[in-house]
């Protein structure tokens, strides 16, 4: 299996600061990542697939980027709203494997 | 705008078998636009990926599960149903199901997900 390891594993940031995870794969995956939000209580959402496209409804201060094996997920400016776990996935090979996840906190 | 809800019992014993349905509105399950899949959310493992069927019928699961895990479709409810055989307590997770546009591998839409403790 593809493990992704991400980094760190929580941190905590003011509002409009910008932030930035970062998502490792255990061996090449192109750009076959994608990246979710899960807030408490909630199940994941979409944020951004094939490592950097927005998907459709998430507001623009996302953006995703990498490629190979190293990928990150930058918030441009934090809102409140952004207190959530972050996760990564890869698409590459089966079985699709998730990252632990990233827990901001405000 | 396609809404997936997961149904099942909350309590299993354990080395029985768990069963849970994904109910599907707004869109076929028959639709050649996606795919679907049950993922798993546990304090230990994390989220894991279960398995997927197609719009073909071939579905594939994640090995971790030793052949466990069967999915399958029944068009005529629109729904998907998971059968998990021989649970033990480290099958206890919040399940979801979930739906993936075809010719992509993320998690389009998610249920809200619904929560098996087997004790």
């Amino acid at each position: 299996d593809i493990e992704m390891s991400q980094s760190p594993p929580s941190l905590s940031a003011s509002i409009g600061d910008r932030v930035t995870f970062t998502c490792r794969a255990g061996q090449f995956i192109r750009d076959s990542v994608s990246w979710y939000q899960q807030r408490p209580g909630k199940a994941p959402k979409i944020l951004i697939s094939s490592a950097s496209k927005l998907e459709s409804g998430v507001p623009s201060r996302f953006s995703g980027s990498g490629f190979g094996t190293d990928f990150t997920l930058t918030i441009s400016a934090l809102e409140p709203e952004d207190l959530a776990t972050y996760f990564c996935q890869q698409g590459y090979l089966i079985p699709w494997t998730f990252g632990h996840g990233t827990k901001v906190e405000i | 705008q396609l809404h997936l809800q997961e149904s099942g019992p909350g309590l299993v014993k354990p080395s029985e078998t768990l069963s849970l349905t994904c109910t599907v509105s707004g869109d076929s399950i028959n639709s050649e636009n996606y795919y679907w899949a049950w993922i798993r959310q546990s304090p230990g493992k994390g989220l894991e990926w279960i398995g997927t069927i197609y719009h073909s019928g071939i579905t594939t699961y994640n090995p971790s599960l030793n052949n466990r895990a069967a999915i399958s479709v029944d068009s005529s409810k629109n729904y998907m149903s998971l059968r998990l055989d021989s649970v033990t307590a480290a099958d206890t997770s919040l399940f979801y199901c979930a739906s993936l546009r075809v010719g992509t591998t993320h998690v389009e839409v998610w249920g809200p997900g619904t929560v098996v403790t087997v004790s």
